[in-house]
């Protein structure tokens, strides 16, 4: 099983749209939880960081699901701009210093 | 945007030929990582640092080596190219091993 799995997608959904994804961790003793949004050809951005007990920003929303172990990212009112891949992170804890480990994005497409 | 260099950006070489990929922060960020990515596995860890000449593997580490002689330079170096090699690499840096992650732009490297 993958330390990090997300749903590959795509994820296609007319503007205006509300749509989620999900990520899911294998380590229970991971603590810190990322989303970062990746446009064609470019490096991965930090969207956000997602704490335990949930944080919004404008339009997104991040939640985390300790009992489970998934993060998820809610984007409500999809605009065309917001088409990307989205991908999560997760520090896994090692002897050593802890990885940064990432899922293999979700990719999504906002149509009119 | 966070100071991070990756050189060169784009780089043909021969199969057998050793290559090495540098990445310089002027952030003073304690970790620093090596990514590629390619279509259909996402981004995957290769090495990282957590400190001056503290080094570790990531999940696909065969191939490579790495090291850290000053806190702002991570190097990459591929000891004899293949062309399974041929990728996009990322160098990412965060302050520590929970901390959001930053990324350079990329070095496409191409292995003929």
């Amino acid at each position: 099983r993958k330390e990090v799995e997300q749903d590959p997608g795509p994820f296609n959904v007319p503007e205006g749209a509300t749509v989620a994804f999900n990520c899911t961790y294998s380590n229970s003793a991971s603590q810190s939880f990322f989303w970062y949004r990746q446009d064609c050809r470019k490096e991965p951005k930090l969207l956000m960081s997602v704490y335990s007990s949930g944080n919004e920003d404008g339009r997104f929303t991040a939640q985390l699901n300790r009992a489970s172990q998934y993060i998820s990212l809610l984007i409500r009112d999809s605009k065309l701009s917001d088409s990307a891949t989205y991908l999560c992170a997760v520090y896994i804890l090692t002897g050593g210093g802890n990885k940064l480990t990432f899922g293999t994005g979700t990719q999504l497409k906002v149509e009119l | 945007d966070a100071g991070i260099t990756q050189s060169p950006r784009h780089k043909v070489t021969e199969t057998g030929t050793p290559v090495t990929l540098r990445c310089h922060q002027t952030e003073n960020h304690r970790y620093m990582y090596w990514y590629r990515q390619d279509p259909g596995h996402g981004l995957r860890l290769i090495h990282y640092s957590y400190g001056v000449k503290d080094t570790d593997k990531g999940e696909v580490s065969d191939g490579y080596s790495v090291s850290r002689s000053k806190t702002e330079d991570f190097l990459l170096t591929l000891e004899s190219a293949t062309s399974s090699q041929t990728s996009v690499y990322f160098c990412a840096i965060s302050r520590e091993s929970y901390t959001e992650a930053f990324f350079g732009q990329g070095t496409r490297l191409t292995v003929v």
